[in-house]
């Protein structure tokens, strides 16, 4: 899987934006980005994954560049629930149904009143 | 639908004891992961079940770990002796698998394990 790298730590103001950057830049063309984020105490939870369209859910936006080699994870509006680490994953998508995640140390997110 | 559920949440032994984690993944998903997140770290995987089948134990010490899944369904992960090393939280991931199409990973709270 190809690695990534995240900034240790980020600030965000409550109710503003956040954006996390990951940077993948020896990403293969069959590999996924996924994101997941773990709040203190508790299992990680998944946020989104993409292959090479940017995606959106109810949680979060995902921006991947055009050369697949950075994205970028948007929470809109970062409310204090969302202070936590977040993972930036690469994985291949073996196409059998079977895949295994490879974590990093993460962004840890601290969102500010 | 209930989440993925672990027991115990907490678990404090002397170095060489035996200690056993139980896991209950989400109902019909055949797809069970272990792993250990050492404090600081990002989770690392330890073992793969397909239904009551390996799929990979490559990084889980053979040695003094182990783990099944019976029937396909619960799993349970023992550590024998255990080591300083191995104070830790063990969290539990199911996914339901399908073919040609990839689901996410659905993770229990874990269980955290002191060793002194």
């Amino acid at each position: 899987d190809a690695k990534t790298t995240q900034p240790p730590s980020m600030d965000c103001a409550e109710g503003r934006a956040a954006n996390l950057p990951c940077n993948h830049s020896t990403i293969s063309g069959n590999e996924y980005v996924y994101w997941y984020r773990q709040i203190h105490s508790q299992g990680p939870q998944y946020i989104i994954h993409g292959l090479k369209n940017n995606e959106t859910n109810e949680m979060a936006s995902l921006i991947i560049t055009e050369d697949r080699k950075s994205s970028t994870l948007i929470l809109p509006h970062a409310t204090l629930r969302d202070t936590a680490v977040y993972y930036c994953i690469v994985r291949v998508n073996s196409g059998a149904g079977s895949y295994q995640l490879t974590f990093g140390k993460g962004t840890k997110l601290s969102v500010i009143p | 639908e209930a989440g993925v559920a672990q027991s115990p949440r907490y678990k404090i032994i002397e170095k060489r004891q035996s200690v056993a984690f139980w896991c209950n993944p989400i109902s019909g998903h055949a797809t069970l992961y272990w792993y250990q997140q050492i404090l600081g770290q990002g989770p690392k995987l330890l073992i793969q079940f397909q239904n009551n089948g390996v799929v990979d134990d490559s990084q889980l010490p053979k040695d003094r770990f182990s783990a099944e899944r019976l029937k396909g369904v619960d799993s349970t992960l023992k550590i024998q002796p255990a080591k300083l090393e191995d104070s830790a939280v063990y969290l539990c991931a199911s996914r339901r698998a399908y073919r040609g199409v990839s689901y996410e990973q659905y993770f229990g709270p874990g269980t955290r394990l002191t060793v002194t």
